[in-house]
């Protein structure tokens, strides 16, 4: 089993809908947990981070987080076509008093005008 | 302007032969990180370093070697012995005050070998 999973997609709305992406991991110790945003040829970019339960909300962006069901979602609202990329979802794994993040393969969003 | 930069953005060479990607980042961040990502894949861990003079291997070092010499430099060396070099090579920098966790990517360096 993978740490982190996601769908590949490709997930295709239309522009002004929610787009909803979700992630699950499997360390139960997990505690952080980040989407980034990767444009096709490009490098990743932070858009949100969460560390506990519930909602947090940033603009059109809303992570949620369900440790007991460990997954960690994302949505956007309001998607517009600049939203299409690629939504790599990452978890920290702390070994030995080092950090690392573990990146899921990614779910490619289009967001149709 | 603050960042991390890495030269060059595209890098051809023969197979056979070494080369050095390089990662500089003037953002004062202890730890260093280096990834691959192949087509329609995440990022694999490679090495990292958090503090100078000190590093771990991470999830798929065979083939690569690091150094860190100066805090805002760790270069990547992609030796002959990595069975397929071609990829897109990401450094990654992170603080460690503040927000501990958030790591922050140059622009990558995309490598083909023939």
């Amino acid at each position: 089993q993978k740490e982190v999973e996601q769908n590949s997609g490709p997930l295709s709305v239309p522009e002004g809908a929610i787009a909803s992406l979700n992630c699950t991991y499997s360390d139960r110790g997990s505690q952080s947990f980040f989407w980034y945003r990767q444009y096709s040829g490009k490098s990743p970019e932070l858009i949100m981070f969460i560390y506990s339960n519930g909602d947090k909300e940033d603009g059109r962006f809303t992570a949620q987080l369900n440790k007991a069901s460990q997954y960690v979602s994302l949505l956007i609202r309001d998607s517009q076509p600049s939203d299409s990329a690629t939504y790599l979802c990452a978890v920290i794994l702390i070994m030995d008093s080092s950090y690392k993040l573990i990146f899921g393969s990614g779910t490619r969003l289009l967001v149709r005008p | 302007d603050g960042g991390i930069t890495q030269s060059p953005k595209y890098l051809f060479r023969k197979e056979g032969q070494n080369v050095t990607l390089s990662c500089e980042q003037n953002l004062n961040h202890d730890a260093m990180y280096w990834y691959r990502q192949d087509p329609g894949q995440g990022l694999r861990l490679i090495y990292y370093s958090q503090i100078v003079n000190d590093f771990q291997k991470g999830d798929i070092a065979e083939g690569y070697s690091v150094s860190r010499e100066k805090k805002e430099s760790f270069p990547l060396t992609v030796t002959s012995a990595q069975k397929n070099p071609t990829a897109f090579y990401l450094c990654a920098s992170r603080a460690g005050t503040g927000n501990p966790y958030e790591q922050y990517f140059g622009p990558g360096t995309r490598l083909t070998v023939t």
